[in-house]
C-alpha cells in the first residue's frame, strides 16, 4: 500500500529552527510537496523536490533522499506566523498526490 | 475572481438530501479535483478531472459524483448525504494533471455537515 509518515504535532520557540520529517512508500515517485495549511483554510504550496538534496527558499527548505524514501522541511527564523500544519505530499506513478496527516506545528514565544 | 473560489463556505445538511458543492476556476487549468479533509487523515482524492469532458475516481469516490462540462467548473454531487460524508471539501486546480512539477492549488474548502 501507499503511506506517508509525518509526526502529529511539534513545538518549537520563536526563532528557533525546526526540521519536519516525512517518509514515504508510494507506487512509483514523480516528486515530493509540501504545503502549509493554517487552522481553518486552504493549503498552500511551498516547496516541491524531485531530485535528491536541498531546495532553499528564504527561510524554508526542503530535502529529499529518494533512496531513503524520506524528506524534511527546515524552518528557520521562526515567526509566531509559522503556526499551522504542514502536509507532505508524493506524486505517485499515475501523477496524483498521496498526502501524509499532516504535523502541526506550535510556536511559543 | 483570482484563483479557486468553492460554494457554499459551510452546510449543514439532513442525511438523505442531495447537495452539489461548487467549484470555480479562472486559471484556465485543465485539471480539477475534489479532496476530503477528515481530522488525523491525510487530503483524500475523491474525483478529478484532467481535462475538460473527461473525469476519474479519485481513492474515496463512493456517494458523489463530479462533472466537467467546460474547464472552469467542476460540481461535486453527493446524490443521498449520509453522516459519513460530515468533512471539510476542497477543491483544486492544476495546469496539466500529468507532469511531475503540476502544483496544486486548493480552493477555500467547504465545510459540510450531514446530520
Amino acid at each position: 500500500g501507499q503511506n506517508i509518515d509525518q509526526p502529529t504535532e511539534m513545538t518549537a520557540t520563536e526563532g528557533a529552527i525546526v526540521q519536519i520529517n516525512c517518509t514515504y512508500q508510494t507506487s512509483g515517485f514523480n516528486g515530493l510537496f509540501w504545503y502549509q495549511q493554517h487552522a481553518g483554510e486552504a493549503p498552500t504550496f511551498l516547496s516541491y523536490n524531485v531530485l535528491d538534496g536541498l531546495e532553499e527558499k528564504g527561510r524554508f527548505s526542503s530535502f529529499l533522499s529518494r533512496s531513503k524514501g524520506y524528506s524534511y522541511l527546515l524552518l528557520k527564523e521562526l515567526q509566531m506566523k509559522d503556526s499551522a500544519s504542514y502536509l507532505c505530499a508524493v506524486m505517485d506513478s499515475n501523477y496524483q498526490l498521496i498526502w501524509g496527516a499532516g504535523t502541526k506545528l506550535i510556536i511559543k514565544p | 475572481i483570482a484563483g479557486i473560489t468553492q460554494a457554499p463556505t459551510s452546510q449543514i445538511l439532513a442525511a438523505g438530501r442531495r447537495m452539489t458543492l461548487r467549484c470555480t476556476q479562472d486559471m484556465r487549468h485543465n485539471a480539477m479535483y475534489w479532496y476530503r479533509q477528515d481530522l488525523g487523515l491525510g487530503l483524500r482524492l475523491i474525483h478529478y478531472s484532467n481535462t475538460a469532458g473527461t473525469t476519474g475516481k479519485g481513492e474515496v469516490p463512493d456517494g458523489y459524483s463530479v462533472s466537467r462540462a467546460n474547464t472552469d467548473d467542476f460540481p461535486l454531487t453527493l446524490a443521498s448525504a449520509v453522516p459519513s460524508q460530515t468533512s471539510v471539501y476542497f477543491c483544486a486546480s492544476s495546469e496539466t494533471g500529468t507532469g511531475g512539477t503540476d502544483t496544486q492549488y486548493f480552493g477555500p474548502g467547504t465545510r459540510l455537515t450531514v446530520l
